[in-house]
């Protein structure tokens, strides 16, 4: 595609619940970025392949946490057992190569209630 | 830990001035900084790219330094437009990590 999709624009979903979100990055690019984002703050890195594999996690708050890239394409951010305080908007970006600018998504907004 | 500090917070500005957005962060070892442009509800839009060898890079009426010993980045933007009104974001790429580390932001308002 033209740009960095992601799905659903808008998820509101009940304390305790499961939650899945998915990210269509630039097609050939090879990198692929979790980050979160809340109220007045700068987007906060939560995870990042190369290709299929999660070369960097560290930014996971806890295991509730996971995502995946099965194909090296798609990817999709997993939440279980939502709290409150995972209310925030989840970013994905796309980059070509390590000398090349980071694409974004248009983001997913989550409230937890 | 990289640190990563936008000044103003906020700034409002009439149309037609010229103006600068200045970025600072902790650890000079980095590998690229980015600028980003931010509307309400939105995702993040990149303006610019300065690899850490570069000094500055332009695109229209924007153009971004980066004094990298110093950590400091600015972007200036010329003959400002109520269209630019927006958050603007600088971020750092680390040698040797793939992370991209954000300031909270800048507030621009350009006002008719």
């Amino acid at each position: 595609g033209a740009g960095v999709s992601q799905t659903p624009s808008n998820k509101v979903t009940e304390k305790g619940k499961y939650v899945e979100l998915r990210c269509d990055p630039i097609s050939g690019h090879t990198a692929l970025y979790w980050y979160r984002q809340s109220l007045g703050q700068g987007p906060e890195f939560l995870i990042y392949f190369q290709g299929t594999g999660a070369a960097d996690d560290s930014g996971l708050p806890n295991d509730r946490f996971f995502a995946v890239r099965p194909e090296g394409s798609v990817s999709t951010l997993k939440i279980q057992r939502t709290e409150r305080g995972d209310s925030a908007v989840y970013l994905c970006a796309s980059r070509l190569n390590r000398d090349t600018e980071a694409f974004f998504g248009q983001g997913t907004r989550l409230t937890v209630v | 830990k990289q640190e990563v500090t936008q000044i103003p917070a906020a700034l409002s500005v009439p149309e037609g001035e010229n103006l600068v957005l200045n970025c600072s962060f902790t650890d000079s070892a980095i590998y690229n900084l980015q600028w980003f442009r931010q509307d309400p509800g939105k995702g993040l839009t990149s303006l610019l790219l300065i690899q850490s060898s570069q000094r500055e890079q332009t695109s229209g009426r924007l153009n971004a330094s980066l004094d990298k010993s110093s950590g400091r980045s600015t972007l200036y933007i010329a003959a400002s437009q109520p269209g630019d009104s927006a958050t603007y974001l600088c971020a750092v790429r680390e040698g040797g990590s793939e992370k991209l580390v954000f300031g909270k932001g800048t507030k621009l308002t350009v006002n008719p």
